[in-house]
């Protein structure tokens, strides 16, 4: 299994953060697990985003609930996130994962990660 | 501030073994969620080294262990080898924020 972030690498504050996860290895269809985003920010911890099934059920982290969607794109087995708003608090890492189903699932696959600096 | 609590720094010598400490709440770990830790390398992306509370993935060591008591997990790492020289995460869920949560991190260094 294996799981490729792509996106811009720059975006301008109050604009939206796109990226997208492509995944081989895996069908997002086979229903077994939920599709992940987690970011660090520069010399800090892991912060959890959200997760998606690919029945299009979503859970996010409260803290950015207002801001963050994640789907699921069926055509090319990927699933994306988009943060609007955003600040330079936002700029970190951004990985993408495959996560065991539950409360507490942990993510057996992830991508290399992907820089993305909020900056003007 | 982390929801769990790890040391910020951990050392050890060459074959010795450590431990890292995952300390929470009855909102978390003591609420029966599972403990999962994570290994990540500079530069790289985490690595999953330990789930449910004490199994490991095929390919990881058995140098690697995980236990959970209480409102605590726990990592330890016997043998340590100049390789094991990473950041250690400890992950669980929190019913009362309703998030998944990561311990801050510990770095460990091997002497």
């Amino acid at each position: 299994v294996q799981l490729q972030e792509s996106g811009p690498g720059l975006v301008k504050p109050s604009q939206t953060l796109s990226l997208t996860c492509t995944v081989s290895g895996d069908s997002l269809s086979s229903g077994d697990y939920s599709w992940t985003w987690i970011r660090q920010r520069p010399g800090k911890g892991l912060e959890w985003i959200g997760y998606i099934y690919y029945s299009g059920t979503t859970y996010y982290n409260p803290s950015l609930k207002s801001r963050v969607t994640i789907s699921i794109e069926t055509s090319g087995n990927q699933f994306s996130l988009k943060l609007t708003s955003v600040t330079a608090a936002d700029t970190a890492v951004y990985y993408c994962t495959r996560s065991q189903r539950g409360y507490s699932g942990y993510s057996d696959y992830w991508g290399l990660g992907t820089q993305v600096t909020v900056s003007s | 501030q982390s929801v769990l609590t790890q040391p910020p720094s951990v050392s050890g010598a060459p074959g010795q073994r450590v431990t890292i400490s995952c300390t929470g709440s009855s909102s978390n770990i003591g609420a029966y969620y599972d403990v999962h830790w994570y290994q990540q390398l500079p530069g790289k992306a985490p690595k999953l080294l330990v789930y449910g509370n004490n199994n490991r993935p095929s390919g990881v060591p058995d140098r690697f262990s995980g236990s959970k008591s209480g409102t605590s997990g726990s990592l330890a790492i016997t043998g340590l080898q100049a390789e094991d020289e990473a950041d250690y995460y400890c992950q669980s869920y929190d019913t009362r924020l309703s998030v998944l949560v990561f311990g801050g991190g510990t770095k460990l260094t091997v002497l």
